[in-house]
């Protein structure tokens, strides 16, 4: 079965501009979670999205958002770039949760910005 | 304090050498714990799940959980330079039925060398 795409895979913005990156779950799989991972912070819980309903979220500032589809797709936005927002952004999906059942990750979205 | 301290490293080694990984955390409420196995320029993958305590084994590697001293290990035997990879333990409670977030170490940089 296919898994689990996220799009694009390497993007370069300004700051101050905004992005917006997607993810496509495996289907049947209603959760999906985002990660910033950085060399130095690691991998850094963003939010949880089930059924269309944040259901858990990182600590985080404001610019950083998401939303989830009926069909259980997946975006987050970054407004307002910083130059701290450089890292690689992955997704997870799971049938019901990441620690309940296990999450597979796609290969991820490397922002740079500049 | 950290969740979940796990070093860094980088560890390297070379091939046929047992290996071990090693996390521990503070919360003691923590019940499933996985290690995850992340190649460069990839997403994470589940490698091992276990719940509460004990031994796991699955070819060669064996996954350890020690809850009273709250220290978890992966032990990979007779190591191949493929093993090669970045190790990510992580954890989750077992109190919130589907909805279990999971804590993450910031991984151990592993290389095998021929």
């Amino acid at each position: 079965k296919a898994g689990v795409t996220q799009t694009p895979r390497y993007l370069i913005k300004t700051r101050g501009q905004q992005v917006t990156l997607s993810c496509s779950p495996i289907s049947g799989h209603r959760s999906v979670s985002w990660y910033q991972q950085t060399p130095g912070q690691g991998l850094q819980f963003l939010f949880e999205y089930f059924s269309e309903t944040q259901r858990n979220k990182g600590n985080f500032p404001g610019r950083f958002s998401g939303r989830q589809f009926s069909n259980s797709r997946s975006e987050m936005n970054v407004s307002t770039l910083e130059l701290g927002d450089s890292a690689l952004y992955l997704c997870a999906s799971s049938r019901t949760s990441p620690g309940n059942t296990e999450a597979f990750f796609g290969q991820g979205t490397r922002l740079t910005v500049v | 304090q950290k969740e979940v301290e796990q070093d860094p490293g980088p560890l390297s080694v070379p091939e046929g050498a047992i290996v071990s990984l090693n996390c521990t955390y503070s919360n003691s409420a923590f019940q499933y714990f996985m290690w995850y196995r992340q190649y460069s320029r990839k997403g994470p993958e589940l490698l091992m799940y276990t719940y509460s305590s004990g031994n796991k084994e699955d070819g060669r590697f064996t996954a350890q959980v020690d809850k009273s001293s709250k220290y978890i290990s992966l032990f990979i035997r007779d190591s191949q330079p493929s093993d090669s990879a970045t190790y990510l333990c992580a954890m989750s409670f077992s109190n919130a039925g589907n909805n279990r977030k999971l804590i993450w170490g910031l991984g151990t940089s592993l290389a095998v060398n021929p």
